[in-house]
Order: C-alpha cells, then sequence, then structure tokens
C-alpha cells in the first residue's frame, strides 16, 4: 500500500463547476499538508499549505484536512480553464530542514471551457 | 519570495555523456535541497538530498555514482547525471525552503526536461 493514494483521474468539469480532488494516506504521523498544482513540463507550484486538521480557505480554493479518516480534499469553486493541470497531494511529518515531502500520483484536472 | 531556480529547462544529449543540472536558491539560503525525477503521468520521487557541506543522502535504489550531487554552496546545488541512457531520460525537479521552517512547504524550479538518445 501507497503512504498517500491519490485517484490520477482524468477528472473533465465544465467551467463553473466545483471541484473536489482527495487524497488519503496510511501515516498517521503526517501533520503538514500541501496541495501543488503543476503545468505541463512545469514545476508544482504550492497552493494551499495546512497543519493538522481544518479546513483553510483562499479564495477560490479550500483545502479540508480531516486527520481521524486520514483524508484531505481540495475543492475549487467557479472552476477556470486556466485551472487545467495536474494537482498534486503532498505531506510530511514533523522534522527539520531534511523533512521529506511525501507526493500522491496527482490527479489532472480539464475544465472545460 | 522562496524562489528556486533551475537550469538548463530542456537538454538533449546522446548515451553515454554526463549531463550536470543547476539548481539555485535566488533570495534564501538553503542548506538542504531536494532532487526529484518524474516520469510521465507519474508523481514526484524523491531521489536525494543535497545537504551544503557534505554527501548527499540518496534513496533507496537510486544509484549514487550515476546521480553525482554536489552542494558546494548554500545557494547552489547540481546533479551530474553520468553515463546517461535513454532510461535516464526523465523530468528532474530540484526544490527547497527557507532555513528556519522545516516543516514549511518545499518550492520547486521549474524542472529539467532530460532526453538521451
Amino acid at each position: 500500500q501507497k503512504e498517500v493514494e491519490q485517484d490520477p483521474g482524468p477528472l473533465s468539469v465544465p467551467e463553473g463547476a466545483i471541484v473536489s480532488l482527495n487524497c488519503t494516506y496510511s501515516n498517521s504521523a503526517f501533520q503538514y499538508f500541501m496541495w501543488y498544482r503543476q503545468y505541463s513540463r512545469k514545476g508544482p507550484e504550492l497552493l494551499m499549505y495546512t497543519y493538522s486538521s481544518g479546513n483553510k480557505e483562499d479564495g477560490r480554493f479550500t483545502a479540508q484536512v480531516d486527520k481521524s479518516s486520514k483524508y484531505i480534499s481540495l475543492f475549487i469553486r467557479d472552476s477556470q480553464p486556466s485551472d487545467s493541470a495536474t494537482y498534486l497531494c503532498a505531506m510530511s511529518g514533523y522534522g527539520g530542514a531534511t523533512n521529506k515531502l511525501i507526493f500522491g500520483t496527482g490527479t489532472l484536472l480539464a475544465v472545460q471551457p | 519570495g522562496a524562489v528556486v531556480s533551475q537550469h538548463p529547462s530542456r537538454v538533449i544529449c546522446k548515451s553515454g555523456t554526463s549531463v550536470k543540472i543547476e539548481c539555485r536558491s535566488l533570495d534564501f539560503q538553503a542548506t538542504t535541497m531536494f532532487w526529484y525525477r518524474q516520469f510521465p503521468k507519474q508523481s514526484l520521487m524523491l531521489m536525494a538530498t543535497s545537504n551544503e557541506g557534505s554527501k548527499a543522502t540518496y534513496e533507496q535504489g537510486v544509484e549514487k555514482d550515476k546521480f553525482l550531487i554536489n552542494h558546494a554552496s548554500l545557494t547552489l546545488s547540481t546533479l551530474t547525471v553520468t553515463s546517461a541512457h535513454p532510461e535516464d531520460s526523465s523530468f528532474y525537479i530540484c526544490s527547497a525552503r527557507p532555513p528556519g521552517q522545516g516543516n514549511s512547504p518545499l518550492h520547486f524550479g521549474n524542472g529539467t526536461r532530460l532526453t538521451v538518445t
């Protein structure tokens, strides 16, 4: 079993739809949770960063963490064609400068105009 | 802030040659940088942790003699793919975080697409 599971998609939605992206994990030591967006042939770009359980909102993006279920989500409201990209969840436990991130496989999202 | 720059963005080389990829932290000093590899339609796989002034730490299954890492300064780490073969063709991405922020997210370079012919 992988430490982090993520549905690879592809996920296709019409413009304006609400998108829900999810990851599950098995390591209860994970405390920090991130969502990255990666456009084709580019490096990942940080979207959201949360610590422990709870919700965090930033513009059209909302990140949710449920540590009891080992489940995290990213919601995108009013999706736009420019949101079309691969979305990667990532997580880590406590640690110093060498703290590693563990990534999900990424979900490919296509927002149709 | 926290900008990571990577060079070159793409490189094509012949089988058997070596290729060097540079990763720089532009607005912060990084004692640690991370090198990832990404195959098409797959996630990022950590190859090694680059430590300034000391040896890199390689993940299981990554050949340290093939993927040479040098972290000679607080703003520069290099990855050299030695005696490259077509199976080394991949997308290589480096990352770093500002010092003293061990639990903060990593910031990534834009990656280097290596094609070995």
